[in-house]
């Protein structure tokens, strides 16, 4: 079974520029979490889809950072301007539907801002 | 305060020593616990889940106190593989919100 998949696993710019990540969940899995992991802290959850319907975004930074799931399957995250602090792994992770069963992690994109 | 607090270490402890690690959490309305563990620059992956009556997975324990709000983690018969961070993750389905611990470093010495 293909795991989650992420590109690009490793991106670098500059502050106030813009960024998008993508994410290909596990066939099937209607729940799709984005998360960011800033080094030595645990994942922070910053939006949570139920097929193509937003859950929870209430860590979401929506001033510049956007997220969309269309169709229910793929989903982008934006960050549009990046900060400094912008910088962290983010990582997707998708779960078959209910909230209590395993979350499945993809790779990650480690985004540093200069 | 924060939802979920670990004690983030690092844990060194020689080859076959028995190790525990706790982790709190503040919303008594908490209703799924797991530990996950990530190795360096990898992604996290399900240890296992934290049932009411506690559980076991061949060395591994984890055990949960609703009265005191704390999850714990044994690893008995410590084995160099078992280097890596362990989360601690707790879920208020309620809030539909995850909440990762930052982590405890455990490094496995021969």
């Amino acid at each position: 079974e293909a795991g989650v998949a992420q590109s690009p696993r490793y991106k670098i710019i500059e502050k106030r520029q813009s960024v998008a990540f993508w994410c290909n969940p596990i066939s099937g899995h209607a729940t799709l979490y984005w998360y960011q992991q800033i080094l030595g802290q645990g994942p922070k959850l910053l939006i949570q889809f139920q097929n193509n319907g937003v859950v929870d975004d209430s860590q979401l930074p929506k001033d510049r950072f956007s997220a969309e799931r269309l169709k229910g399957v793929d989903s982008t995250l934006k960050i549009q301007p990046a900060k400094l602090e912008d910088s962290a792994v983010y990582l997707c992770a998708s779960s078959l539907n209910h909230v209590q069963e395993t979350q499945y992690f993809g790779p990650g994109t480690r985004l540093l801002v200069l | 305060r924060k939802e979920v607090e670990q004690d983030p270490g690092p844990f060194n402890v020689p080859e076959g020593a028995t190790v525990a690690f706790n982790c709190t959490y503040s919303n008594s309305a908490s209703q799924s616990f797991f530990w996950y563990r990530q190795d360096c620059r990898k992604e996290p992956k399900l240890l296992m889940s934290v049932y009411s009556s506690g559980n076991e997975d061949g060395r591994f324990t984890a055990q949960l106190n609703r009265a005191s709000q704390y999850i714990s983690l044994l690893i008995r018969d410590s084995k160099l593989s078992d280097s890596a961070t362990y989360l601690c993750v707790v879920n208020t389905n309620t809030g539909n919100q995850f909440y990762f611990g930052t982590g405890t470093s455990l490094t496995v010495i021969p």
